[in-house]
């Protein structure tokens, strides 16, 4: 079965840094990775996709990498602020079982001031 | 953007009780909703998998008599509970997703806010 993992439940860091995330998956080769935040109490907001073909992807201060060969995204967060301080979810959309999304387990990023 | 809402945003209820929670998608056709159940600490599982006017898939290990999932509209999937207990105590979670178009390329889902479902 399809198993994605991230590497961390919880990662601190000084505002301004860059935050990275890692996510790795097996068993299967997505055509879709996408990255999500998740605040307390609440559902998940989409942040970025990546597709198989895609090498990378930037949205503001986010970026996203996806390797197929190491099985890996990584997701940075550049100039960090507290308000970034969040759940980070990964997941693979399945293509062939519906585009359903399989999540990791999440990655709580502490931004402190 | 596209808007997803849940109802109610929490619930009480005693044990052997049902509880519905109803999933809106705000501005958009859903053609696909999917339910999820999130424990503390821990990742979204996906519990099942509802298309408009069919049946929902579920997954495995996710009981499709206690979880009666409906999705009798393009706008509106309802999950009940029934004969809750305990164990059923978690944070349930819908996402929507509209036609993907020629080609079977799919949409972004969009969460909702989620459901607290506390049973004592």
């Amino acid at each position: 079965s399809q198993k994605i993992e991230q590497n961390s439940e919880a990662l601190n860091i000084q505002e301004g840094k860059t935050a990275t995330l890692t996510c790795n998956y097996t068993n299967y080769s997505p055509a879709y990775l996408q990255w999500y935040r998740q605040d307390p109490g609440r559902g998940p907001v989409f942040l970025l996709l990546i597709r198989e073909n895609e090498k990378e992807k930037r949205k503001e201060r986010l970026k996203v990498t996806f390797d197929t060969t190491l099985k890996q995204s990584l997701f940075h967060i550049t100039a960090s602020q507290p308000a970034d301080s969040a759940t980070y979810l990964c997941a693979l959309l399945i293509y062939n079982q519906g585009g359903k999304l399989i999540f990791g387990q999440g990655t709580e990023l502490s931004v402190k001031p | 953007g596209a808007v997803v809402s849940q109802h109610p945003s929490r619930v009480i209820c005693k044990s052997g009780t049902s509880v519905k929670i109803e999933c809106r998608s705000l501005d958009f056709q859903a053609t696909t909703m999917f339910w999820y159940r999130q424990f503390p600490k821990q990742s979204l599982m996906l519990m099942a998998t509802s298309n408009e006017g069919s049946k929902a898939t579920y997954e495995q290990g996710v009981e499709k008599d206690k979880f009666l999932i409906n999705h009798a509209s393009l706008t509106l999937s309802t999950l009940t509970v029934t004969s809750a207990h305990p164990e059923d105590s978690s944070f349930y979670i819908c996402s929507a997703r509209d036609y993907g178009g020629a080609g079977g390329t799919y949409n972004e889902q969009f969460f909702g806010p989620g459901t607290r479902l506390t049973v004592l």
